[in-house]
């Protein structure tokens, strides 16, 4: 049973253009919603959170949106850079530091 | 140290023998987590120790699968009797209320 799922296993898009990532949420007790980002070799990385009681949050570049009511959530990364070029994974718990449930995770390629 | 340590960073082992990977967390973190990233699939979760209180196991694929954690700090997973399907990168992560922090993984190859 599948909690969270990432229905794109990859993405690609173009230096400068939008990303967006999506991700589907079945379990209606989940409260906190994170994104994750990993590089090869490495371990994953927090990127940006929201709780449910927020519909959008934003940090620089990156934005999280949520919407209860179809349980999705996506992340926007714009301007795109080379550099973000990873696997992104979404998370949902009750709280932003105990147990998480992970997506399977989307490759992101941004082309020069 | 200043992040979560895995050790080792890449093992591979025989069908049907023992492994044991090792975690040390941050300093202070009270929780603990193993998780499992197979080919192509999402962070699996294995097992949640938080504080003194019971571990909990829920996410242990098999009985063949066991972890502890000693003193409230170091965590080591011991799988026995390896199989194929046990390959993945397994990682540990420390977490406070500011959320979590992962260790860099052992990958691990069973041949």
């Amino acid at each position: 049973d599948q909690q969270v799922k990432q229905n794109s296993p990859s993405l690609s898009v173009q230096e400068g253009r939008i990303s967006i990532l999506n991700c589907d949420y079945t379990n209606s007790m989940f409260d906190y919603f994170l994104w994750y980002k990993k590089y090869p070799a490495e371990g994953p990385t927090f990127l940006i959170s929201i709780s449910s009681i927020k519909d959008k949050n934003e940090d620089g570049r990156f934005t999280v949106f949520l919407n209860k009511s179809a349980k999705h959530l996506s992340l926007h990364i714009v301007p795109s850079q080379p550099g973000d070029s990873a696997v992104y994974f979404c998370a949902a718990g009750g709280t932003s530091y105990g147990k998480l449930t992970f997506g399977q995770g989307t490759i992101l390629t941004v082309h020069p | 140290g200043a992040g979560v340590s895995q050790s080792p960073s890449n093992k591979v082992t025989e069908k049907g023998k023992d492994v044991e990977l090792r975690c040390d967390p941050i300093s202070g973190h009270t929780a603990l987590y193993w998780y499992r990233q197979s080919l192509g699939q999402g962070l699996e979760f294995l097992i949640y120790f938080q504080g003194n209180s019971a571990p909990d196991k829920s996410g242990l694929p098999s009985d063949r699968f066991s972890a502890e954690r000693t003193g409230g700090s170091v965590s080591t997973l011991t799988i026995q009797r390896t199989q194929q399907e046990d390959s993945a990168v397994y990682l540990c992560a420390s977490s406070t209320r500011n959320g979590y922090t992962f260790g860099s993984g052992t990958r691990l190859t069973v041949v």
